[in-house]
């Protein structure tokens, strides 16, 4: 059965420095988003992807943010200049088509921790 | 306001006993309402739906009904196994087709 990947599971970074974080949607869906889930908190939406373009984005998805399809497979998250308060556990998911209750598949997400 | 508001955990059952996680969401219209797990270690999988009011998803034994009346999405279980153990999120899209979460419940089958 298809699945969403995400790497790296674990990702250890020092404040201030730039993190990419990788996903690798179903691949024939059409949109894509990124979660994160900071520990002990409720999961938020960052952002949704459509037609190699930002179709919404989440008050949280400020200019350190920016995604990007660079080829037919991935789909990344990058962080300009992490914080101390971007540690937290990122999901990517993918959904075939918008619709009435179309199921978005998520990946196992990423721990990003900023030390 | 547009929210999720599931019951607080953790939740500690025996095997065999019956699960009740609430549900209940604030919204304009009527969303799609979703139940996803999260089992130790792993990602968010999607356990049931409901599209419209009145519609009862199910999987694995679980059930949920849509309530218009009562906006909510109350998860049940008739007997739960050690397996069942996870993380339960309530969730809803909203009118961007992102997902509005619930804070999660954690819930522990004991043998």
């Amino acid at each position: 059965e298809p699945e969403v990947t995400q790497t790296p599971s674990h990702q250890v970074t020092q404040m201030g420095q730039e993190v990419i974080l990788r996903c690798v949607p179903i691949s024939n869906h059409l949109y894509f988003y990124w979660y994160r889930q900071i520990l002990g908190q409720k999961v938020e939406f960052l952002v949704s992807f459509y037609n190699n373009e930002i179709s919404e984005k989440s008050e949280i998805f400020d200019d350190q943010f920016s995604v990007e399809r660079p080829d037919g497979s991935n789909f990344t998250l990058k962080i300009r200049s992490t914080k101390l308060e971007d540690s937290a556990m990122y999901f990517c998911a993918s959904e075939r088509d918008r619709g009435f209750g179309n199921e978005q598949f998520f990946g196992p997400g990423t721990r990003l921790t900023v030390l | 306001g547009n929210s999720v508001t599931q019951m607080e955990g953790p939740v500690t059952l025996s095997e065999e006993a019956f699960l009740t996680i609430n549900c209940t969401y604030t919204a304009t219209g009527y969303p799609s309402l979703f139940w996803y797990v999260q089992y130790p270690g792993e990602g968010l999988q999607l356990l049931l739906k409901a599209t419209k009011a009145d519609d009862k998803g199910s999987n694995k034994g679980f059930e949920a009904t849509y309530r218009k009346e009562t906006t909510s999405f109350h998860l049940e279980k008739g007997s739960v196994q050690v397996s069942d153990s996870a993380v339960y999120f309530c969730a809803r899209v909203d009118s961007n087709y992102q997902l509005i979460w619930g804070a999660g419940t954690k819930l522990i089958i004991k043998p």
